[in-house]
């Protein structure tokens, strides 16, 4: 089920500079995770965090999480062209799962 | 307008048996996904279909497993001869068009014993 805010809707950046998305969510969560869906594919699992952590990374990406805020952001530090897609947070509570609306990154080369 | 609408929830299922997952788009979309997510993971793709055709079913294990988004009525992703190791849940998404925002129904959690 469709639940969960992400912001920026849309983020038009250059090639080389870095994409901050941040997600919100309304209730504790047992681990939160992040997706990028290439145009006219599925998704593909980025990263996941649990709640007890605060930070992690994996290769150009780096996500946190404030579980007081109840909110996460994902950097992707040196864009590239290749990066342009849309990136989705889900959260994670028991046996249910719910998704952001999505960020739409364009990298210009 | 109704969201994806996946069922049911929950199923349980003997080895051998036939598991049978429906999902059923938003309002207007014609581009179905599916996922298969195990305990503790991120979701994995398994296919991609429109109305009438598997797009790509690169995520689907080579036997047991198929799917279809028939003209009327919905996806149906069909596993026969369950065995444990598909324990698992199972999300669909759909989308308006291709590349469009997938949306996602609220999963069924199949259960082998």
């Amino acid at each position: 089920s469709q639940q969960g805010e992400e912001d920026p809707q849309a983020l038009s950046i250059q090639e080389g500079e870095n994409a901050t998305m941040n997600c919100s969510y309304k209730t504790s969560i047992n681990n939160l995770q992040w997706y990028r869906q290439n145009s006219g594919r599925g998704l593909v699992h980025l990263i996941l965090i649990r709640s007890n952590e605060r930070e992690k990374h994996s290769g150009r990406l780096r996500v946190t999480l404030d579980t007081s805020k109840k909110s996460s952001s994902l950097l992707i530090t040196a864009s590239r062209a290749a990066d342009t897609a849309s990136y989705f947070c889900a959260t994670s509570r028991g046996d249910d799962m719910r998704f952001g609306a999505g960020t739409r990154l364009t990298v210009k080369p | 307008n109704a969201g994806v609408m996946q069922n049911p929830r929950h199923l349980v299922r003997r080895r051998g048996q036939e598991a049978r997952l429906r999902c059923s788009p938003m309002k207007g979309h014609s581009h179905v996904y599916w996922y298969r997510q195990l305990p503790e993971e991120g979701l994995k793709f398994m296919v991609y279909l429109q109305k009438e055709n598997i797009i790509d079913e690169s995520g689907m294990p080579k036997e047991r497993f198929s799917a279809e988004f028939p003209k009327e009525g919905p996806s149906i992703l069909r596993i026969q001869q369950v065995v444990r190791g598909d324990s698992a849940a199972y999300f669909c998404a759909s989308s308006l068009e291709t590349g469009g925002l997938q949306f996602f129904g609220p999963g069924t959690r199949l259960t082998v014993l």
